[in-house]
């Protein structure tokens, strides 16, 4: 995962917006996706963004993609304390499409 | 929910044995990857199977191995236990080879003593 990296940690008040950042090396990903995990469970997709947007919204969630810049970053509106959690980050990569994760941002969320 | 069943969820292991951990994928799906969560680090990629063939493999040693059955479930066997193979081992299934979206299961918490 050390291609894609991401801050560790990201603190917000409850009803704040939350922005977590990514950065990737591989150009030629195709797809970039934004997973959420909570404490002992998998990875819940929560959006992705074919590399040729430049945005995406999905209800309180945007995704802003800058390709030049290899840059992806994911906005959370109206944070909720049900959305602490860890976010990663991922390319796919490939032909397969196998997915390289970030390390992950731990979102804490104060009421 | 999204469809992908692993088993088990949990599971301990001495040093030097086997283990086989199994993936039901996502009705319709064809294509299942297997991935390994240290503690404290994202997934890394170990394998993925394509209709029964293996067609894709990250950095890890040929003790980790797969099948994938014609109904698309999958197996991911580790021979040789060590302690560092201690992790989350995750399960993906796609309906296809192209970058389309993946869905998780909930995973399997391997310790190793």
């Amino acid at each position: 995962g050390e291609d894609v990296e991401q801050s560790l940690f990201l603190s917000v008040r409850e009803g704040d917006s939350s922005v977590i950042n990514c950065t990737y090396t591989d150009s030629s990903s195709t797809y970039l996706y934004w997973y959420k995990q909570e404490p002992g469970a998998g990875l819940q997709l929560l959006t992705y963004i074919f590399s040729n947007m430049d945005m995406k919204q999905d209800q309180r969630l945007t995704v802003l993609l800058n390709k030049k810049d290899k840059h992806l970053s994911l906005r959370i509106a109206d944070t909720q304390t049900g959305d602490s959690a860890i976010y990663f980050c991922a390319e796919s990569r490939g032909s397969q499409g196998n997915l390289i994760f970030g390390k992950g941002t731990k979102l804490s969320v104060k009421p | 929910e999204t469809g992908v069943t692993q088993s088990p969820t949990h599971l301990i292991k001495t040093r030097g044995q086997q283990v086989t951990l199994r993936c039901s994928s996502q009705s319709g799906h064809n294509t299942v990857s297997w991935y390994q969560q240290a503690l404290g680090q994202g997934p890394q990629f170990i394998f993925q199977y394509y209709r029964e063939e293996e067609n894709g493999r990250g950095n890890f040693p040929p003790r980790f191995s797969g099948l994938q059955f014609p109904n698309y479930s999958s197996e991911l066997n580790v021979n040789a236990l060590e302690l560092d193979d201690s992790a989350l081992y995750l399960c993906a299934s796609r309906w296809a080879r192209e970058n389309t979206e993946a869905f998780f299961g909930q995973g399997t918490r391997l310790t190793v003593v």
